[in-house]
């Protein structure tokens, strides 16, 4: 079965610096990966997907990922992080044993972004 | 403009009351989902549906129900609401191919008290 881990519940960085949140995840077959934002109060917005057609997947607001089977993995990256960042962010996995499309989500990692 | 809405956004409710969070989406999405997330928690599929007449229990056990007679409609009840159903109630919804994204509603923050 699918599974997803994310390291580190909460990164701080400063504004302009790197961000690098984690996500590795567990699957039998070639995944379907998603990363996730979600903002106070609100829903999850997708910030990029990875489908298999090209291993560095660029997404909104300046985020890319990049896929790498040989380490199970599907980092988060932003140059230069902004105020504006700061939110829960959630890897996610698609389930599609039975052509089902179920999404099994890592714990989330909360980014914070201090000036 | 295609979206996926929920009502309420809040809502505080003693205990033993029947409540019912609505979800619609104008997405024309088949697949529909219902997560519960408690704060600073990962999110639990408790619901989903395929299309119109189509439920099925999520990966987490969940004493809510819920209905799909209209595509574009997927309501949840709780027959008697307590305190351990406070939480985040998450509506999605997702095209049919397999991998598509999950499309989120905005939530319903719900209280029991």
């Amino acid at each position: 079965a699918q599974s997803v881990t994310q390291l580190g519940s909460h990164v701080s960085v400063s504004e302009g610096a790197l961000v690098l949140l984690r996500c590795n995840y567990s699957s039998s077959v070639p995944p379907y990966l998603f990363w996730y934002v979600q903002y106070p109060n609100q829903g999850l917005q997708l910030l990029l997907k990875y489908t298999s057609a090209a291993t560095l997947v660029k997404g909104i607001n300046g985020f890319e990922a990049e896929f790498k089977k040989s380490e199970t993995s599907f980092h988060l990256t932003k140059p230069s992080a902004h105020m504006s960042d700061a939110a829960e962010y959630f890897c996610a996995v698609s389930d599609t044993a039975g052509g089902y499309n179920k999404l099994i989500f890592g714990a989330g990692t909360r980014l914070a972004v201090h000036p | 403009e295609a979206d996926i809405y929920q009502t309420p956004r809040y809502l505080v409710i003693g205990t033993g009351k029947k409540i019912t969070l609505e979800c619609s989406q104008t997405m024309g999405h088949d697949k529909m989902y219902w997560y519960q997330q408690d704060p600073g928690m990962e999110l639990h599929l408790i619901h989903y549906s395929y299309g119109v007449n189509s439920t099925e229990k999520g990966d987490l056990s969940s004493e809510s129900t819920v209905s799909r007679i209209r595509t574009e409609h997927f309501p949840l009840t709780l027959e008697s609401a307590r305190p351990s159903h406070t939480s985040q109630y998450l509506c999605a919804s997702s095209e049919e191919l397999v991998g598509n994204e999950q499309f989120f509603g905005p939530g319903t923050r719900l209280t029991v008290l």
